[in-house]
């Protein structure tokens, strides 16, 4: 079963809405997640490491007053679009992996969110 | 410098016959792993399978294996036996070192597309 819940799968929204998406690591505790955007028929880009308690790394490129992440809980990291636009739209999927696995442990990644602004 | 290369956008490849789907790397760290992930049309990223740099054999995962070759700095993956489910896009990628807050890098990925 899924070890990484994602949450909406689909949003479709108005341009200047707010949307935020919830990952959550469902059988372990995750210090750290990772937030991913993918474009179509392209590669998941890595936008920022998740931090629990602490603020979140962002990647070269990707603006942190756009993009607001929150990891309040060892189980829980936010994504905030703020005032989204139709650039925005994209898929956004998050990850995590076991701190406690071993090194072979792969991250484990939520469905994804697909967001459409309109 | 793109760090993990696919040089392969798309494939073509008949049921039933086996298929390799091609991964560089570029690292100077001498500790990292490489996976590859399976991404349907449904967007969800399926592990498939992980080589880490220290290990002495290639990896095997049912009908997935992969073809590691450091000194090449090539992670391949090596479908037998395709079957029309497998059809998707191909993710090869890697974490350097061992924590598990190292970020893994994706590669552009590959189109497989299994024919009958």
């Amino acid at each position: 079963g899924a070890v990484v819940s994602q949450h909406p799968s689909w949003v479709i929204c108005k341009s200047g809405t707010s949307v935020k998406i919830e990952c959550r690591s469902l059988d372990f505790q995750a210090t750290t997640m990772f937030w991913y955007r993918q474009f179509p028929k392209q590669s998941l880009m890595l936008m920022a490491t998740s931090n629990e308690g602490s603020k979140a790394t962002y990647e070269q490129g990707v603006e942190k007053d756009k993009f607001l992440i929150n990891h309040a809980s060892l189980t829980l990291s936010t994504l905030t679009v703020t005032s989204a636009h139709p650039e925005d739209s994209s898929f956004y999927i998050c990850s995590a992996r076991d701190p406690t696995g071993v090194s072979n442990q792969p991250q484990h990644f939520g469905d994804g969110t697909r967001l459409s602004i309109l | 410098a793109q760090k993990i290369t696919q040089t392969q956008p798309g494939m073509f490849v008949q049921e039933k016959e086996a298929v390799t789907l091609d991964c560089t790397y570029d690292t100077s760290d001498p500790s990292y792993g490489l996976f590859w992930y399976k991404q349907p049309s449904s967007g969800e990223m399926i592990f498939l399978i992980y080589q880490g740099s220290y290990d002495q054999q290639n990896a095997t995962e049912g009908r997935y294996s992969l073809n590691f070759q450091k000194a090449r700095k090539s992670a391949n993956l090596v479908i037998s036996a395709s079957q029309l489910g497998d059809s998707a896009m191909y993710f090869c990628a890697m974490r350097e070192g061992r924590g598990a807050t190292n970020k893994l890098i994706f590669g552009t990925g590959t189109l497989l597309a299994v024919q009958p």
